[in-house]
């Protein structure tokens, strides 16, 4: 059973058109939700970290919200530069901090 | 400063061969993760070690095997390598064993043929 699902699988938006990507998780007792953005042919980079309900953070035009049940990862007035794999990770509580990772959200900022 | 380091950055090798894949964390960074990642999918986890012992280990069999070694570099070696196999292998290394903000290598390329 998938803990993480992440939608859409791909999105196509225009340069300045602000938009939201989804992460929901299944796991109870959530130990942390990460956010990592992923160029292709390139390991992925770290954005953040969420570890409780209600809890957002930001970084330029990128902003990560945490609920019970899923995480939105906003992108307001995006550019070209934001194209890329956006993937979310789940820990779940236990003796191993093993982070399971969604498919991913694949964007492309049009000019 | 350095980021994590992978080496080699691309390989092929034929099935049933050995295949061994490096890994340099960050400075200070104690804990090593591999991740297996095929195209379209997120990465799957395949093992942690911190301090130089394996914390966690991914549903892979035992054809997969890693070790760390006392600079906190890692290894990991895949045996009778199959068609499946090929990937990409991203390392990450965070600085404790909790992994709550990794950083990953730009990975290796493997091709099984």
């Amino acid at each position: 059973e998938d803990q993480v699902t992440q939608s859409p699988e791909a999105l196509r938006l225009q340069e300045g058109e602000s938009s939201s990507l989804n992460c929901s998780y299944t796991v109870s007792g959530l130990r942390g939700l990460f956010w990592y953005r992923q160029d292709p042919g390139k390991g992925p980079e770290f954005l953040f970290t969420l570890y409780s309900a209600g809890e957002e953070k930001e970084k330029e035009r990128l902003k990560a919200t945490l609920t019970k049940k899923e995480s939105f990862l906003h992108i307001t007035a995006p550019k070209p530069e934001d194209s890329a794999t956006y993937l979310c990770a789940v820990q779940a509580p236990g003796g191993s901090y093993i982070p399971t990772f969604g498919r991913g959200t694949s964007l492309i900022v049009h000019p | 400063d350095a980021g994590v380091t992978q080496s080699p950055t691309h390989l092929i090798k034929t099935r049933g061969q050995h295949v061994t894949l490096r890994c340099s964390p960050i400075s200070g960074h104690k804990s090593v993760s591999w991740y297996q990642q095929v195209l379209g999918q997120g990465p799957q986890f395949i093992f942690q070690y911190y301090e130089k012992e394996e914390r966690g280990r991914g549903n892979f069999p035992d054809r997969f095997s890693a070790r760390q070694f006392p600079n906190y570099s890692s290894e990991l070696n895949v045996n009778a390598l199959l068609l499946g196999d090929s990937a990409l292998y991203l390392c990450a290394s965070s600085p404790g064993q909790q992994n709550t903000e990794a950083f990953f290598g730009q990975g290796t390329r493997l091709t099984v043929v």
